[in-house]
């Protein structure tokens, strides 16, 4: 299977503790988008990036969330002090492009992650 | 800000009726418009999109959109729907220099046999 995966697809924690996800996109694909989905609700944009740089952050990531893609290859998400509002489906997409907004985005399976 | 709003929640049709989804969304500059559907237990996907030119735009599986600019609408269709298409359909913009997508709240259809 060539397309975006994400590990782990389900994540149980328990309040309080760190999480990190795992993005792998599609090989050739130098953008890379993190998106959070809860019940009832489309995806919400998190972070972007092009390459290793990152490009934009949604004032939805506070604090807690640190996004990275150290070598513009697969990319980690982890949350720190995990609340129970964290609870969601974490999708990852991507893109190729060089300049601009067109690329189509391709989706990963998603991570749900459920906190206690 | 960019918003996008999705009119039905929840669909329900009779095969080989007609679909009609709406969506309008919210944002004065250029847009690109996307429709992803997510069939259960699959990913999302990209079922058509809309970038520049012809404003009807066709898709997979039989499925079209036309953007309306003076109704900021980019409204989903399809002539006849199929037990297979049974599945949550977003909307979704990107507007001016951004990447990232923003989406409606997205509408379940469900197709009976």
């Amino acid at each position: 299977d060539t397309g975006v995966s994400q590990d782990p697809r389900h994540k149980i924690t328990k309040r309080g503790q760190n999480v990190t996800f795992r993005c792998d996109p599609i090989s050739e694909h130098n953008r890379l988008y993190w998106y959070r989905q809860t019940l009832g609700q489309g995806p919400e944009f998190l972070t972007y990036f092009q390459n290793e740089a990152q490009l934009e952050k949604s004032r939805l990531l506070s604090d807690r969330f640190s996004a990275e893609r150290p070598k513009g290859s697969f990319s980690t998400l982890e949350i720190q002090r995990t609340e129970q509002g964290d609870s969601a489906m974490y999708l990852c997409a991507s893109s190729f492009g060089l300049a601009g907004p067109l690329g189509e985005q391709f989706f990963g399976p998603g991570t749900r992650l459920t906190v206690l | 800000a960019q918003s996008v709003s999705q009119h039905n929640h929840h669909v329900i049709l009779s095969e080989a009726a007609s679909l009609e989804l709406g969506c309008n969304y919210s944002y004065g500059g250029t847009v690109n418009l996307f429709w992803y559907v997510q069939y259960p237990g699959q990913h999302l996907q990209l079922l058509l999109k809309y970038f520049s030119g012809d404003p009807l735009v066709k898709g997979i599986k039989g499925f079209e959109a036309e953007f309306i600019k003076s109704k900021f609408s980019f409204n989903l269709r399809k002539p006849s729907v199929q037990w297979s298409d049974t599945a949550e359909y977003f909307c979704a913009v990107m507007g001016g220099a951004t990447n990232k997508l923003i989406f409606g709240t997205g509408t379940l259809l469900a197709v009976q046999p």
